[in-house]
Formats: structure tokens, sequence, C-alpha cells
């Protein structure tokens, strides 16, 4: 298994570019959730789902857009980037909510 | 949502000493996690203890849940170079939510 898989690993975006995250497990997961980690910080809660069709928000939602139309894949899209959105981001799944979290290596994104 | 505050901030120790980091939540909870995270990388998972448990051993790790009083503590004994890293608890509730983390330094 792969485990959970995040493209790219690095991005540099200039202001009010759009672009996808991608994040992929292929452990049957029915839990995926995108977290931010800003430098020295902790991580912050942007969305998650429960299964395929479900979404929700987390902590800090604005800015960023999910979706789930398969168990597999959960993707974070930035529709309009910011300087305020650099930052690195993981994506983490679980078989169900509240259990064993596996994370992604993350990606390191730079807007300009 | 449910944030786990994790005490101290930071912890520097001495190899071979152990590192106790605690963390508190403030409503019920399912269970409660604890990661590691080393150099900007992903979390690992570490344990996972059950509300219905009052402590758990992994290795040299050993983890306390006490839900009267809303705490968990993680005991890391005879602690190595290799346990450098930033530790974080995530307790289990309808959002998961991590706290700032313990950033612990084991020096030689």
């Amino acid at each position: 298994n792969a485990g959970v898989t995040q493209t790219p690993k690095f991005q540099v975006l200039k202001t009010g570019q759009s672009m996808t995250l991608q994040c992929a497990q292929d452990m049957n997961h029915e839990y995926m959730s995108w977290y931010r980690q800003d430098p020295g910080m902790g991580l912050r809660l942007i969305h998650y789902s429960v299964g395929a069709g479900i979404t929700d928000q987390g902590e800090v939602p604005n800015g960023y857009n999910v979706s789930r139309s398969t168990t597999e894949d959960f993707p974070l899209r930035l529709l309009s980037a910011a300087p305020s959105q650099t930052s690195v981001y993981f994506c983490a799944s679980s078989y169900n909510m509240g259990e064993k979290l596996f994370f992604g290596s993350g990606t390191q994104l730079s807007v300009l | 949502s449910q944030q786990g505050e994790e005490d101290p901030q930071a912890l520097s120790i001495q190899e071979g000493e152990n590192a106790t980091m605690n963390c508190s939540y403030k409503t019920s909870i399912n269970n409660l996690q604890w990661y590691r995270q080393n150099s900007g990388r992903g979390l690992v998972h570490l344990i996972l203890i059950r509300s219905n448990e009052r402590e758990k051993h992994s290795g040299r790790l050993r983890v306390t849940l006490d839900t009267s009083k809303k705490s968990s503590s993680l005991l890391i004994t005879a602690s190595r170079a290799a346990d450098t890293a930033s530790y974080f608890c995530l307790p289990g509730a309808q959002k998961l939510v991590f706290g700032q983390g313990t950033r612990l330094t084991i020096n030689p």
C-alpha cells in the first residue's frame, strides 16, 4: 500500500492564481482531512470528510474548497491564492473518524 | 471544536532522562491520541487511549488519561536523541483539532 499520497510536494503561486492540491489514499479509509501548518505552529483543520459525498468545514475553511466524489480522493482547491495561504498542507486519513490518522508527506505552498 | 492544549510548549532534557508532556481538553471524548512530528514532516501516530482506559504502554511510551480532570500525559522513558520532535495530542471529538504541541529537545 502507498498510504496517503500528496501531490505536488512543492508549489509556488502568484496571488490570484488557482490550484488544486491532490490527496489520495489506498487504504479504503472513510475519513479524510486537510490541515495547514504555519512555521512553528500546530496544525489547523481546513476541511474534512467522513465519506464519499460528505464534507464539512474545519477551523479555517475560508479560501478553500473540497469535494469527495470517491473514497480514495480528497482534493483541496484554492480558488484565488493569497499570501496568507503560504503554508505546509497535510492530508490525513483514517478508517473512521476518531481513529488512527495516517498523514501524507505534505505540500509546501508559497504564494507570492 | 475540541482542541487539546499541550504543556509545556517546549522541553529540553538530557539524553537518558524521562520526558513528560501534558494535554488538557474541555469536553467529553471517546479517545485521545498522541502524535509525533519530526522537522515539519507528516505526523506519526504514537498511541491511542480510549475513554474507558486509564493507562496504556507502548515500548518506552506511557500514556495516562484522567477523564474527570480532562487531561492526559505522555511519558517517554530513557530518552534518546531521536526522540527530538514536536508532540501533539488529539482529543477524539466531533472535529479533530490539534493544539500547538510540545517541542521536545534531547541533548546529548
